[in-house]
C-alpha cells in the first residue's frame, strides 16, 4: 500500500515569496490533514478536510495561508506572502474517517520549508 | 482544551538498558491517548493509542504505555532499546468529543548509545 505522498520534499524561498505544497493521502482516506511543525515543537493541525469539506481551520493563518482539496483526493497548501516565522516543516496526514476508531493517521515525510 | 506535556526534551540512554518516557496532560474531559515516533527525515508514525479499557497498551517495536487517570499520566516503556529506536516521540491528547483534534506534546529525543 501506497503511503502518503508529499512534494517537494524542501523547500527555500526568500520572505514575501509564495510557496505551495501538495499532498497525495493514501487511497480511499477521505480524511485529510496539515500540520505545521516548528523546530523543537509538536505538530499542529492547520486545516483538517472530510472528503472536500473543511472541517477544522481555526488555526490557519487565513491571511496568508490557504488550502484546497477540489476532488476530495489531493491536496494544496499555499502561503501567500510568506514570512520568517513561517519556516517549518509541513506534514500531510490522512486517515479512513474522522470518527476515534478510523482516525489513525498515516503521515507523509514532510516538506521542510525555509524562508530567509 | 486540552494541552500535553513531555518533561525530558533529550533522553539518552545506553544499548539494551529500559526506558521510560514521561508524559502528562491536562484536560476537563476524558480523553484518548497516543504516542507517536518520527524517524529521522520521515513522518511520524502511530507507536500505540489508549481508547478504553486496559490501562496497559502494547505497542508496535516493544513499545507500551500505561494510563493513569489519577496522575494524569501516559509515560511510554520499553524493557531494551536497540540503536534503531533513536528517534523523536510525541506523545499527543485527543478529547471525547467527535469535533475535537489531535494535541501533540514538544516531543523528546531519545539517543541510544552502544
Amino acid at each position: 500500500e501506497a503511503g502518503v505522498a508529499q512534494s517537494p520534499r524542501y523547500k527555500i524561498i526568500e520572505k514575501r515569496q509564495s510557496v505551495a505544497f501538495w499532498c497525495n493521502p493514501i487511497s480511499g482516506h477521505a480524511t485529510l490533514y496539515w500540520y505545521q511543525q516548528i523546530l523543537g515543537q509538536g505538530p499542529k493541525l492547520l486545516i483538517q478536510f472530510q472528503n472536500n469539506g473543511v472541517v477544522d481551520d481555526s488555526q490557519l493563518p487565513k491571511d496568508r495561508f490557504s488550502a484546497e482539496r477540489l476532488k476530495g483526493v489531493d491536496s494544496t497548501l499555499k502561503i501567500q506572502p510568506a514570512k520568517l516565522e513561517d519556516s517549518a516543516v509541513y506534514l500531510c496526514a490522512s486517515s479512513l474517517g474522522s470518527g476515534i476508531r478510523q482516525e489513525t493517521q498515516y503521515f507523509g515525510p514532510g516538506t521542510r520549508l525555509l524562508v530567509l | 482544551a486540552q494541552s500535553v506535556t513531555q518533561l525530558d526534551s533529550q533522553v539518552p540512554v545506553f544499548e539494551e538498558a529500559p526506558v521510560e518516557l514521561r508524559c502528562n496532560y491536562s484536560s476537563s474531559v476524558s480523553v484518548y491517548l497516543f504516542w507517536y515516533v518520527q524517524y529521522p527525515n520521515q513522518g511520524l508514525q502511530l507507536l500505540l493509542k489508549y481508547l478504553s479499557g486496559s490501562t496497559l497498551v502494547k505497542g508496535i517495536n516493544g513499545f507500551e504505555a500505561e494510563f493513569n487517570k489519577s496522575q494524569t499520566s501516559f509515560h511510554l516503556r520499553k524493557p531494551s532499546v536497540h540503536i534503531s529506536d533513536t528517534a523523536e516521540y510525541f506523545c499527543a491528547v485527543r478529547a471525547y468529543s467527535s469535533a475535537s483534534k489531535i494535541i501533540f506534546g514538544s516531543g523528546t529525543r531519545l539517543s541510544i548509545r552502544p
